[in-house]
């Protein structure tokens, strides 16, 4: 069973405007998330991450969010840009050797 | 360049054949795992390495075996090649795999079993 969910696969968003991404979780182990990003034909690359004991991190453009009683993170993109278009991976570690990744969710910004 | 290395890009199996995807990294990384991408399912893990000689399965681990003689090479096998493992492989390597970051893949395998 998955332990981290996407449950948006697309998203479209109008360049300039604000992208959120969602993603929750079952585990209440996780004490490290992350968001990478992958385009075609390439593997994933980092993005940002935030630590269990903080509830936002920003980095740029790029800023997530954490609510732990929730177990839901989002990722916000302010403002969207034609090469933000990409597929994003939700992921959570238990501070183990195992990354859990969710399904993805599909990001494409309109000219 | 620095990174890693997944060699081939692409391959066709027949069902029932073997196959070994390479991968190699240059980061003097000790954690190197592998993944697989299916639509719908996102990344899950094989296998993982925490250094030379030590491996262990992750989440799923049946039809494929691995081995670390190196630190820089890890090799995916796959004994008896079946169409429900068609899929894209990942190969990674880390420096801080407990937080999750400093995770560098490499360009992935498609592979198809027909």
């Amino acid at each position: 069973d998955q332990q981290v969910k996407q449950n948006s696969p697309s998203l479209s968003v109008q360049e300039g405007r604000i992208s959120i991404l969602n993603c929750d979780y079952t585990n209440s182990m996780f004490d490290y998330f992350l968001w990478y990003k992958k385009y075609p034909a390439e593997g994933p690359t980092f993005l940002i991450s935030i630590s269990s004991i903080k509830d936002k991190n920003e980095d740029g453009r790029f800023t997530v969010f954490l609510n732990k009683s929730a177990k839901h993170l989002s990722l916000h993109i302010v403002p969207s840009q034609p090469g933000d278009s990409a597929v994003y991976f939700c992921a959570a570690s238990e501070s183990d050797y195992k990354l859990s990744f969710g399904a993805g969710t599909t990001v494409t910004v309109r000219a | 360049n620095a990174g890693v290395t997944q060699t081939p890009k692409f391959q066709v199996l027949k069902t029932g054949q073997s196959m070994t995807l390479q991968c190699a990294q240059d980061m003097n990384h000790e954690y190197m795992s592998w993944y697989r991408q299916d639509p719908g399912m996102g990344l899950r893990l094989i296998h993982y390495s925490v250094g030379a000689g030590i491996t262990d399965q992750g989440e799923v681990p049946n039809g494929y075996n691995v081995s670390r003689s190196t630190t820089e090479d890890f090799p995916l096998r796959l004994l008896s090649a079946a169409p429900s493992q068609t899929s894209v492989y990942f190969c990674a390597s880390s420096s801080r795999p407990g937080t999750g970051l400093g995770y560098t893949f490499g360009s992935g395998t498609r592979l198809t079993v027909v």
